[in-house]
Parts: structure tokens; sequence; C-alpha cells
């Protein structure tokens, strides 16, 4: 599969701080995906993106399709202690391939 | 409840021993694939099958074999398990090809 770039790797921050996290690639993706892995658990689906410079909402959490078509980025607000877990990116061009992940800890 | 099931969560195994991790989803997805995590390397696809009878490889299959008879059913299969396929392994299914992925509760594999 096509290498995707996830960054940060790992965030630690206190409640209350927003958090920014970004995914690039090489190629031009036609769906973008965001997922949270929660501890012991397998991957849930967050936000689907279809649609470049699309901005789509799901409560604290805002995701951007990228206007060039090669990356896209999740944003949480106000974070909370269960937000912890691991956020992967997943884009297609045809296959979906992943990010390797961003941990993030969240500290009350 | 819509799902992917998979079984074991967790197996310990010895060297050369062979083992079925069984996959199923009650979505009546065609597209079904499996996964292993490790740490710092993110999900790696192992096998995938575009719909029944169809399989192809991914990005690390040596090692493993996969089935795909039904529709619902894609059990990952090792038939001489070694110690570097001590993993957190994940079954998925989606609608098809690119389309987002529902995934299992994971297994636990160690194998000594």
């Amino acid at each position: 599969g096509q290498q995707l770039n996830q960054s940060p790797q790992s965030m630690f921050i206190q409640e209350g701080e927003d958090v920014s996290m970004n995914c690039t690639s090489s190629s031009i993706f036609n769906t973008w995906l965001w997922y949270k892995q929660d501890p012991g658990e397998g991957p849930v689906l967050l936000i689907a993106l279809y649609k470049a410079g699309e901005l789509t909402s799901n409560g604290r959490l805002t995701a951007q399709f990228g206007i060039t078509r090669k990356d896209s980025f999740l944003n949480i607000s106000a974070s909370i202690p269960s937000d912890v877990g691991i956020y992967f990116c997943a884009g297609a061009e045809y296959a979906l391939n992943f990010g390797k992940g961003t941990s993030l800890l969240v500290t009350p | 409840e819509a799902q992917v099931t998979q079984n074991p969560r967790y197996l310990i195994t010895v060297t050369g021993k062979k083992l079925t991790v069984t996959c199923s989803q009650n979505m009546n997805h065609e597209y079904m694939s499996w996964y292993r995590q490790d740490p710092g390397l993110g999900l790696r696809q192992i096998y995938y099958s575009m719909n029944v009878e169809v399989t192809d490889k991914g990005d690390v299959p040596e090692g493993y074999k996969v089935s795909r008879k039904e529709k619902r059913n894609f059990p990952l299969i090792l038939e001489s398990p070694s110690p570097n396929q001590t993993s957190l392994y994940f079954c998925a299914s989606s609608f098809g090809v690119g389309s987002p992925l529902h995934f299992g509760n994971g297994t636990r594999l160690t194998v000594t």
C-alpha cells in the first residue's frame, strides 16, 4: 500500500486543550477517513470525507479534506480524558491506506 | 447489531502449531480484510477478499493463509506460526474496496 505520513506520532496534553493532527500523502486521494482506537479495542470510524475542501464535524471533532486532495486534518476541541487513544487517518485512491497513528494522552 | 466478530480475543501458542483465527460479519459486506498492528508500524494489511472465492495478498502476506468460502466468514490461518507473528490482529469488512472499514475487536496472538 501507499505510505501516509501522519503527525504528530504522539501528543500529551492537558484536559481542555485543543488538539490538531494531520495526514499527508504523495498521491491524490478521493476519500479520507479518520478512526479512533480505544485501548484494547478495534478502530472505530469517526469521520468520513469524500470531497476536496469538505469540512465535517462530529461533536467536538472536526476534519477537513485538503484542497490539494493530498492531505487531511483532524481537530479535537476542549479535550477530555476519554479522548485518549490512537487516531488513524486513512486515505483511498482505490484501496484504503492507513497512517501509523497519533497516540493521544490527556491528563485531567 | 452490525458487527465484525473475531475469535479468540487472546491466544498463546507455540512455534509450529497450526492455528486459525475466525472472523464473521453480519452486514452482508463484500469486502473483508485482515490487518496486523505492531508498535510503531501501524496497521499493515495481510490479505483481503473482494468477494466469495476471491482473495489477494496485502502488504505482509508471508506466513498466512485465508479463505472465503462464504460471504460472512474470512478466517486467518497460520500453518506454522513463528515468534515474529506475535501481534495484534484485526479483521475488517466494508461494502467495497476503498469504503469505510468496520473493524473487529482484535485478536492478541503470542507465539513462543
